[in-house]
């Protein structure tokens, strides 16, 4: 299967622990996108790249979010000190520079207890 | 504020029968509009798009169409299909800026 892969599929920590998800775009898809996804809502931007480089980050995403795509192939998106709030399911995508449409991941389920 | 919105959080349609999705959008810069479907644990699969200089794209079943000075859009799906059923998103982009702005999706139901 050569899609789109996100490791791992949930993730159950306590509040103040940090976690690290990782995702595996496609592999001639230069652009890589973070969302993140609640219950009855559309999947929210959070950053994304271009290569290995960060182009845009949003304005909602704390300063206890990090992302890294240190060679341009897979990426990490860290949360430190993990608040009740962040539960969601986080997904990634991917796509080629210039093309509109995104290839998603089937997300990582974070539950903070 | 929300700047892609999708009013119908569920809609429910007979096999066979057309099923319309609708989607209202707020900001002109947008110039590209995405529908996505996504099924349970899976993440969301690109359907159908159309550009802004369009007011209507065809792929199969699934006819989009766009009203620029409404600043609306519509997914048609005919006839529906019960593997039709999942939610569909909406999504809008600006030119080149990378990333997509999401409705909170419409679950579409199509009933044998």
């Amino acid at each position: 299967d050569t899609g789109v892969s996100q490791d791992p599929r949930h993730k159950i920590t306590k509040r103040g622990q940090n976690v690290t998800f990782r995702c595996d775009p496609i592999s001639e898809h230069n652009r890589l996108y973070w969302y993140r996804q609640t219950l009855g809502q559309g999947p929210e931007f959070l950053t994304y790249f271009q290569n290995e480089a960060q182009l845009e980050k949003s304005r909602l995403l704390s300063d206890r979010f990090s992302a890294e795509r240190p060679k341009g192939s897979f990426s990490t998106l860290e949360i430190q000190r993990t608040e009740q709030g962040d539960s969601a399911m986080y997904l990634c995508a991917s796509s080629l520079a210039g093309r509109y449409e995104q290839f998603f991941g089937p997300g990582t389920r974070l539950t903070v207890l | 504020d929300q700047q892609v919105k999708q009013n119908s959080p569920s809609l429910s349609v007979q096999e066979g029968r057309i099923s319309i999705l609708n989607c209202d959008y707020t900001n002109s810069m947008f110039d590209y509009f995405l529908w996505y479907k996504k099924y349970p644990a899976e993440g969301p699969t690109f359907l159908i798009s159309i550009s802004s200089i369009k007011d209507k794209n065809e792929d199969g079943r699934f006819t989009v169409f766009l009203n620029k000075s409404a600043k609306h859009l519509s997914l048609h799906i005919v006839p529906s299909q019960p593997g039709d059923s999942a939610v569909y998103f909406c999504a809008a982009s600006a030119l080149e800026a990378g990333k997509s702005t999401f409705g909170d999706g419409t679950t579409l139901t199509v009933k044998p």
